[in-house]
């Protein structure tokens, strides 16, 4: 069964600390992954999209990686800020003729003063 | 100019009722999409069109019907309104189809069945 796990399912930081997001998947074959952003109240945001041949894609603070041989991803937040408070959802697709894109459930990441 | 617009975005209605959503993109893009996040958070395709035409169609119950008129529009009405379709709807636009396009989301439609 192809699935999309996140961890932890909600972290709490101060301001100005890095944070580490994981996901581990078992899509198969793969395509890409991608890694959203959710404000409260909107719809996702792309933040990075890596294919089997990437190891890592920055954005900013945002820096993804990605190792296909364990199947998992990690997004590292460097220097948090406020307005990173939202949810990150690790999005994976899979690379068969049709349509297999499966959403994590999401971390929910709060950022402290 | 907002890329992906929908309308309404709250929506309160009892059982039984019929109601739709509206979606709209300014941006050009050939595929659209609607997704239902649940309480759980999980994002779940639910229909996809291209070029006006349907390309994917999850197991939805068939009292939600898409249509889109042009491009530019995707728009969701549902049927006889369960307790258990209370859930955020966002509709979703890319480029093309296939999953190297990025796709663009709405602001999101949060229904509430009671």
């Amino acid at each position: 069964k192809n699935q999309v796990e996140q961890s932890p399912q909600s972290l709490i930081i101060l301001e100005g600390k890095n944070c580490t997001l994981q996901c581990n998947y078992t899509v198969s074959p793969f395509s890409n992954l991608r890694w959203y952003k959710q404000d409260t109240g909107r719809g996702p945001v792309s933040l990075t999209i890596m294919t089997f041949s990437e190891n890592t894609k920055s954005n900013g603070r945002y820096t993804a990686t990605l190792d296909a041989d364990t199947k998992q991803s990690s997004l590292h937040i460097t220097a948090s800020q406020l307005s990173d408070s939202a949810s990150y959802i690790c999005v994976v697709s899979g690379d068969t003729g049709g349509f297999k894109t499966i959403f994590g459930a999401g971390t929910r990441l709060f950022v402290k003063a | 100019d907002t890329a992906v617009s929908q309308t309404p975005k709250y929506l309160v209605t009892q059982m039984g009722n019929d109601k739709s959503i509206k979606c709209e993109q300014n941006l050009g893009h050939d595929t659209m999409y609607w997704y239902k996040q649940d309480s759980k958070k999980f994002l779940k395709i639910m229909f996809s069109y291209n070029n006006k035409e349907l390309i994917i169609n999850e197991t939805v119950p068939n009292r939600f019907s898409p249509k889109s008129p042009d491009k530019a529009h995707l728009n969701l009405h549902i049927n006889s309104l369960e307790l258990g379709d209370s859930a955020v709807y966002f509709c979703a636009s890319s480029q093309d189809v296939g999953e190297v396009y990025e796709q663009y989301f709405g602001p999101g439609t949060r229904l509430t069945v009671t």
